[in-house]
């Protein structure tokens, strides 16, 4: 298994303002993920964040608005940049890890923009 | 593309009931299908997957392709089954991406 920590766990940001998620796992792994949870709703994929390369956004999510790093196997960052009330949502990072590429979450980042 | 259907966003149930939580799926390929679960102020965590074909806290869920379904079931349940149920899919060359479902939270009454 892998354990993933996330920072910050919640937050209240001010409309226009940008904020960073960060993702820590405990192990190296190949593969991570950034979801997100809008109120009400279910996981959407965001991207997949890709070591040493640029990531891979799913259709609908920009790099522009979702800026993502991942400068080595164990870490990535997510941002949020300026935010609308819109943005306020779960997101969540996940890694791919054994047995068989079982998809992980962290506890994910509550962000309320107001 | 890939869907995952979860009809029920509620399903009430009394102690000692049987569960089943609806799944149903398109995608044309040979799919990997999870149940995840997401107890009270717990992050998400995987339940089961369908090819491990195991039984998890008493659930079990066995994919119908003929029927596109992976309906989650447990014979009785017990209070502290009331949490949130996702049904998940993964697709052959995704990349390790899931689709999720939207949801169904179990709710077990005394």
């Amino acid at each position: 298994s892998a354990v993933i920590s996330q920072k910050p766990s919640r937050d209240i940001c001010q409309r226009g303002t940008s904020l960073t998620i960060q993702c820590q796992v405990d192990s190296q792994v190949t593969m991570m993920f950034w979801y997100r949870q809008q109120p009400g709703q279910s996981l959407t994929l965001i991207a997949t964040a890709n070591q040493g390369s640029e990531a891979t956004y799913e259709s609908g999510f920009v790099i522009d608005k979702f800026p993502i790093s991942r400068p080595n196997l164990t870490f990535s960052t997510l941002t949020v940049s300026n935010m609308s009330p819109e943005d306020s949502s779960i997101y969540l990072c996940s890694v791919a890890g054994t047995p068989g590429n079982t998809i992980y979450f962290g506890e994910g980042s509550w962000l309320t923009v107001v | 593309a890939q869907r995952v259907t979860q009809p029920e966003k509620l399903l009430s149930v009394f102690k000692g009931a049987p569960v089943e939580l609806k799944c149903n799926y398109s995608y044309s390929g040979s799919p990997e299908l999870f149940w995840y679960v997401q107890y009270s102020r717990q992050r998400l965590q995987l339940l089961l997957r369908h090819i491990s074909r195991e039984s998890i806290k008493g659930f079990t869920a066995d994919l119908n392709k003929g029927e596109t379904s992976f309906h989650l079931k447990k014979p009785f349940a017990q209070e502290e089954d009331s949490a949130m149920y996702y049904c998940a899919l993964r697709f052959t060359g995704g990349g390790n991406k899931l689709t999720f479902g939207t949801g169904t939270q179990l709710k077990v009454e005394l």
